[in-house]
């Protein structure tokens, strides 16, 4: 079945530094996102892209969706301690499976004040 | 306006038996997605539904069911329940469409444990 490929599973930054992190597939999806899971909640949508080639922002967070389709990142500036949680990209397929999402294992961001 | 809710939040089970899981999507929207989360294995689709439909199912063997009510609310089932079922089951609904939008919006979920 289709995997994703998160990284860095980890991360562990000063307050105020900018974060990266991806995603890659070895299949096409026609939509990428980004969700932030808190300890004890369920994961919050952050950004969605829909386009390849597509850049979004939502405040300090930005995203892009790979030219290829098969690849996406998420960009987090200047960090601040509310950003720490699981961080996971997932992936939407075309055609007859466009109900399900396909998440990649989630990078663990911790920020240190 | 109301979030989804799953009940219960925590339960804990024995081998063999089995549990039901419910959830009660935003109100307006008709799609309603499981998925299991673990330590190993992350998110892993289970199955969603649309307008009492079943429109597309994971990889996980028939102990795993569920169903969707006229109201939109939804429940699964586990039967036979093994150690490995252990985890956090979530549930998420989307949009009032039905679209096909990634767009979900998840629950709290339920803590699974089986002893």
């Amino acid at each position: 079945g289709q995997q994703l490929n998160q990284s860095p599973q980890s991360m562990f930054i000063q307050e105020g530094e900018d974060v990266s992190m991806n995603c890659t597939s070895s299949s096409i999806f026609n939509t990428w996102l980004w969700y932030k899971q808190d300890p004890g909640e369920g994961p919050v949508l952050l950004i969605a892209l829909y386009k390849a080639g597509e850049l979004t922002s939502n405040g300090r967070l930005t995203a892009q969706f790979g030219i290829t389709r098969k690849d996406s990142f998420l960009n987090i500036s200047a960090s601040i301690p509310s950003d720490v949680g699981i961080y996971f990209c997932a992936g939407q397929p075309g055609g007859g499976s466009n109900y399900k999402l396909t998440f990649g294992k989630g990078t663990l961001l911790t920020v240190n004040p | 306006k109301a979030g989804v809710t799953q009940t219960p939040r925590y339960l804990i089970k024995t081998r063999g038996q089995q549990v039901t899981l419910s959830c009660s999507p935003i109100s307006g929207h008709r799609s309603v997605s499981w998925y299991q989360q673990t330590p190993g294995q992350g998110l892993q689709f289970l199955f969603e539904y649309f307008s009492e439909t079943q429109r597309n199912k994971g990889n996980f063997p028939g102990r795993f069911s569920g169903r969707q009510f006229s109201n939109s609310r939804s429940e699964m089932n586990v039967s036979t329940l093994e150690l490995g079922d252990s985890a956090l089951y979530l549930c998420a609904s989307s949009l009032p469409s039905g679209g096909t939008t990634g767009e979900l919006f998840f629950g709290e979920g339920s803590r699974l444990t089986v002893l």
